[in-house]
């Protein structure tokens, strides 16, 4: 099992510029998030999912939206680059019971 | 609000020190904790986890962590550190039921001399 992947694993955008990323799970879990990462601020939920079609906003969701149209992917977008979303992006999923999640390995977004 | 404390942003211990990474959360039920470290450059792996029962609970990596339900505190201790433990740890609540997220602590960074 490849657990949860992310493309791309670095990016570079302009300000204005749009992007999405990709996460994908082969674990059949139902739950899938979006967090950023950023120094001395830990990790915070941007976005998550608890399935297939559904989406709900978390701690910081301004300027990303999100899609989750089949359970095993979950993709992130910026319609509008700003610096401030320059941040390590990192996608996770989860079993319904006790929330146990499983990390890819990041994504590192600059903008310009 | 539900929140997470690690009161240590960075610590420095000599290979085969003993180590205890503080954690401490405020809410008022019993929640589910987990301790999640980073090394550089990669994703977070998880280290190990408390839902209930025995309060020590033993993780990968020879580390292990105890609930102390009194202090709200979940502190993970290794008795001896290896320098590939050099990483950010992460202490993180789940306050179970509905909520299907989890809260964050900032991280402790931990370098580890020779």
């Amino acid at each position: 099992n490849a657990g949860v992947t992310q493309t791309p694993k670095f990016r570079v955008l302009k300000t204005g510029q749009s992007m999405t990323l990709l996460c994908a799970q082969d674990m059949n879990h139902e739950y899938m998030y979006w967090y950023r990462q950023d120094p001395g601020m830990g990790l915070r939920l941007i976005h998550y999912s608890v399935g297939e079609g559904t989406t709900a906003k978390g701690e910081v969701p301004d300027g990303y939206n999100v899609s989750r149209l089949k359970k095993q992917n979950f993709l992130l977008g910026l319609e509008s680059a700003a610096p401030s979303q320059t941040s390590v992006y990192f996608c996770a999923s989860s079993r319904p019971s006790y929330n146990e999640q499983f990390f890819g390995p990041g994504t590192r977004l600059t903008v310009l | 609000a539900q929140s997470v404390t690690q009161p240590d942003i960075h610590i420095t211990v000599s290979e085969g020190a003993s180590l205890e990474l503080r954690c401490n959360y405020s809410y008022g039920a019993t929640p589910y904790l987990f301790w999640y470290v980073q090394s550089p450059g990669q994703g977070l792996q998880l280290l190990l986890k408390y839902f209930s029962g025995d309060t020590l609970v033993q993780g990968i990596k020879g580390f292990e962590a105890e609930f102390k339900r009194s202090q709200s505190s979940f502190n993970l201790r290794k008795p001896s550190v290896h320098w590939s433990d050099a990483a950010e740890y992460f202490c993180a609540v789940d306050r179970g039921g509905s909520n299907y997220k989890l809260t964050f602590g900032k991280g402790t960074l931990l370098t580890v001399n020779p």
